[in-house]
């Protein structure tokens, strides 16, 4: 498996207040991705990085920003979170041949 | 804008059957399409790859094949196992740069194998 983990894997929080969930990789790739999965909606991109420091918006990015200060790190933050980013959070990465890896995720309620 | 359909969206069939998992996809413009497994409460599995310039790819049981002129691909599995329970999803990427590149993922097959 490839080495990717996700922090925390369970939270929850209150509405209004600021979330950062954390992605960890092992396998120096360039290429780290956020996903959101909610039922009748399957899975959609949030935001994804090229390399440390350069990422771009993906389907559903409002209300979200990301970080990247090292390559093993992408970092996702809900400034405010709402009831609506209840979701689970998958992590990605991919590889040389472009097949992706995909973390165990982090289960997130906004009360 | 690229939109992927996955039919039926469930299946239960008895052990030992061979069976086909659909995908279809609404623009050409592929530069491959990703097959992969995912377990409740778990994250996605990679399973097969297939990039836009070829017609299949098979890895043991599985065998994954692409019509990219008219949108489709199939995922066959030998010999299912009771072990191969899952939801299955097809992701195609496009053949964009930027963003417009990204994976564009099926909502799933849900797979039952009964014993």
């Amino acid at each position: 498996d490839a080495g990717i983990t996700q922090s925390p894997r369970h939270k929850v929080t209150e509405t209004g207040t600021p979330v950062t969930l954390r992605c960890h990789q092992t396998e120096n790739h360039r290429y780290m991705y956020w996903y959101r999965q909610d039922p009748g909606h399957g899975l959609r991109l949030i935001h994804y990085s090229y390399g440390v420091k350069d990422t771009d918006k993906g389907e559903v990015s409002d209300g979200y920003s990301v970080s990247r200060s090292k390559t093993e790190d992408f970092l996702l933050t809900l400034e405010s979170a709402t009831s609506s980013q209840t979701s689970v959070y998958f992590c990605a990465i991919s590889d040389s041949t472009d097949t992706q890896y995909f973390g165990p995720g982090t289960r997130l309620t906004v009360l | 804008k690229q939109e992927v359909t996955q039919i039926p969206a469930a299946l239960s069939v008895p052990e030992g059957e061979n069976l086909v998992l659909n995908c279809s996809f609404t623009d050409s413009a592929i530069y491959n399409l990703q097959w992969f497994r995912q377990d409740p409460g778990k994250g996605l599995t990679s399973l097969l790859l297939i990039q836009s310039s070829q017609r299949e790819q098979t890895s043991g049981r599985l065998n994954a094949s692409l019509d990219k002129s008219s949108g489709r691909s199939t995922l066959y599995i030998a010999a299912s196992q009771p072990g191969d329970s899952a939801t299955y999803l097809c992701a195609v990427r496009g053949n964009y740069g930027g963003s417009q590149g990204n994976l564009i993922f099926g909502k799933g097959t849900k797979l039952s194998v009964k014993p």
